[in-house]
This record gives C-alpha cells, structure tokens and sequence, in this order.
C-alpha cells in the first residue's frame, strides 16, 4: 500500500467550475500536510500548507482529517490557469526528523 | 522566488559516463534532497541530508551518490550513466523548523537522457 494516495485523474472540469480532491496517508504519526502546484515540465511550487483547522487562500481551501487520514484541496471558480497537477505531500516520521513523501498527483484540466 | 539552482538543465551522454549534477541554495537550509521523476509519474526521494556530511539514501534504490561539504551545495553524482537513468532529476532544500512544518523550495531540475 503506498503511503500517500491520490486519484491522478485527469480531472476535466469547465471555467468556474467547483473541483475537490483528496489525498489519503497511511502513517497516523505523519507531522505535517501540503498541497504543490506542478506545471508540465517544471518544478512543484507549494500551493499551501494545511492546518488541523482547514485554511483558506483565496478560491483554494485546505482541510485535514486526522481521524480517517485525508486530506483535500477545494478550488472555486476554476480558471484556465488552474490547469495543472496537483501533488498532496505528508511529511513523515523518519530517523528522528521527518520526511516529505508525495503523492503521484491529480492532474486537473480546466476547459473554456 | 527560490534561490535554488540546478545545472545543468539539459544533458545528454552517452553511456559509461560519470555525470554531476549540481545543485545549490543561497538559503542557508540545512535539509536538502534529490528527487527523480519521470513523465507524469511521482517524485521519487533518491538521497537527502540533514546538514554538512550528512547524507541519507531515499526510497528509490539508486545508482548515484551525494556529498554534502559545504551547507549551500549537494551535488549528485552517477558514475556510469545508463539509459534506466534517463530521468528529471529535481533538488530541493527546506529549512530545520522546530515543529517540523517546514515547505521545500524545488530547483527547476536537471533533464538527463543516456543514450
């Protein structure tokens, strides 16, 4: 079982369209959650990190769910921007410090 | 913007060559890593480090090897390239946060093709 999951999708949705993803973790001891943005070809960017509370950045919101172990990532208003793949990353317990370990990513394609 | 930087970006070898790839951030992180990742697939950690002559290995098996002298600098190198190593390979650094909440900050990666 891999200890980050995600639907790679493609997720194709309209303009303005409300999408949601989620990402599934395995190791109950993980410290921290984050959602990158990874465009064709280039390197991930964070998109923002996700707090036990949920938090909001725009169009964007983030929650976590300890209890089941997921998290999600809700885009409002989709634009043509938006287009890209979405990688959720856990940071786990490891050797005393902890590592980030990434999803393989839920590509989403925004249409006119 | 990150102060990461890979190079070089684009390289072909043919194979039986040493390669190193460089890469370097001006931001004082102690933790960085190398990742390799092909075509819409995941990031895969190859090697990491805590900090000057630390060095760890992923959990992708791999060929290469790392140093880490100097804080700002974590080159990856493969001694005898192969074909199965053609791949992006992508560096990245993060700094040391008490709670661990920390984000890593990614090179624009390095593009290899053995031949």
């Amino acid at each position: 079982r891999k200890e980050v999951e995600q639907d790679p999708g493609p997720f194709n949705v309209p303009e303005g369209a409300t999408v949601a993803f989620n990402c599934t973790y395995s190791n109950s001891a993980s410290q921290s959650f984050f959602w990158y943005r990874q465009d064709c070809r280039k390197e991930p960017k964070l998109l923002m990190s996700v707090y036990s509370s949920g938090n909001e950045d725009g169009r964007f919101t983030a929650q976590l769910n300890r209890a089941s172990q997921y998290i999600s990532l809700l885009i409002r208003d989709s634009k043509l921007s938006d287009s890209a793949t979405y990688l959720c990353v856990v940071n786990y317990p490891s050797g005393g410090s902890y590592i980030p370990t990434f999803g393989r990513g839920t590509s989403l394609i925004v249409h006119p | 913007e990150a102060d990461i930087y890979q190079t070089p970006r684009y390289l072909v070898i043919g194979t039986g060559k040493k390669i190193t790839l460089e890469c370097s951030q001006t931001m004082g992180h102690d933790k960085m890593y190398w990742y390799q990742q092909d075509p819409g697939m995941e990031l895969h950690l190859i090697h990491y480090s805590y900090g000057v002559n630390s060095t760890e290995k992923g959990d992708l098996s791999s060929e290469s090897t790392v140093s880490r002298i100097r804080t700002e600098h974590f080159p990856l190198t493969l001694e005898s390239a192969r074909p199965s190593h053609t791949s992006q390979y992508l560096c990245a650094s993060s700094p040391e946060v008490w709670d661990n909440t920390y984000e890593q900050y990614f090179g624009p990666g390095t593009r290899l093709t053995v031949t």
